[in-house]
C-alpha cells in the first residue's frame, strides 16, 4: 500500500551525465514537492507543484528541471550534475496547498555522482 | 522570510527519560508548526503538529507545546525507548496559498538502553 513511490531508490551517474528521477503517488494528492536532503541536514526545498502550477525556490540552481505529466507523477531533471548534487531526494506530496497539509514522503533517491 | 532555528543538533538520553527539543521562529504569521521524525534511512514522518490557537498538544509520550509571545515551539518524549532514536525537525509555515513548509536543522536524538 505504498503511497508515495520513487525510483529508483539508489541511482549513480557520472559527472555532467543527466539524470532523471520519478516519483509517483497513489493518493491523488494536488501538490507534489522535491527536496534535496544531505547528509545530517533538513531538507530542502527545490521546487513544489500545485497541480499544474509550477513553483520554483529562489536559490534552486537552474541545473534542476522538473514535469509533472499528470496528478500522478513527478520527475526530477538534473541535467548536468556535479559532485555537490549528491544527496538524497525527497519526493513528497500533500492533498492541498498551503504549509499546513501534512506531507507524505517517499523513501527518497539517493544519488551518487562519480 | 521565515527561519527556523532548532536546539540541540544532538540529544542523548537514557532510556525512560524525558527528551525535549526546542525551536524559534522568525515570522510572527507562521501559526503551524509540524514535528516530523526520520529514522536511520528512511522517510520523514509527521509525529505531531500544532496550530497557532493553541499553546499544547499532547499525543500519548510526545507532546507540543508554543509560545506565540515568544515566537518559540518545543517536543517533549517522555519514558524515552530506544525505538525513539531518530532525527527530529521541526517546521514552520503560513497556511495560506504556496508557502512551503521551513525546516530547522533537526536534532539527532539517541535514546541508551
Amino acid at each position: 500500500d505504498a503511497m508515495v513511490i520513487q525510483n529508483p531508490r539508489y541511482q549513480v551517474t557520472q559527472f555532467g551525465k543527466p539524470v532523471t528521477l520519478s516519483c509517483s503517488q497513489t493518493l491523488n494528492h494536488n501538490v507534489m514537492y522535491w527536496y534535496q536532503q544531505k547528509s545530517s541536514q533538513a531538507p530542502k526545498l527545490l521546487f513544489h507543484y500545485y497541480d499544474k502550477d509550477f513553483n520554483n525556490e529562489a536559490d534552486t540552481p537552474d541545473n534542476f528541471q522538473s514535469r509533472r505529466p499528470n496528478t500522478s507523477f513527478c520527475f526530477l531533471d538534473i541535467r548536468s550534475p556535479g559532485l555537490g548534487d549528491a544527496a538524497m531526494y525527497l519526493c513528497a506530496t500533500s492533498r492541498r496547498g498551503g504549509g499546513d497539509n501534512e506531507q507524505f514522503f517517499g523513501p527518497g533517491t539517493r544519488l551518487t555522482v562519480l | 522570510g521565515e527561519n527556523v532555528e532548532q536546539h540541540p543538533s544532538t540529544l542523548s538520553v537514557q532510556e525512560g527519560d524525558s527528551a525535549v527539543i526546542k525551536c524559534t521562529y522568525s515570522d510572527s504569521a507562521s501559526n503551524y508548526f509540524p514535528w516530523y521524525k526520520q529514522e536511520l534511512g528512511k522517510r520523514p514522518q509527521l509525529i505531531i503538529d500544532i496550530r497557532s490557537n493553541v499553546g499544547e498538544k499532547k499525543d500519548q509520550r510526545i507532546a507540543v507545546t508554543l509560545n506565540k509571545t515568544a515566537k518559540h515551539f518545543s517536543l517533549h518524549i517522555t519514558e524515552t525507548q530506544p525505538e525513539d532514536s531518530a532525527v527530529y525537525f521541526c517546521a514552520a509555515t503560513i497556511p495560506s496559498g504556496n508557502t512551503p513548509l521551513v525546516f530547522g536543522k533537526g536534532t539527532r536524538l539517541s535514546v541508551i538502553a
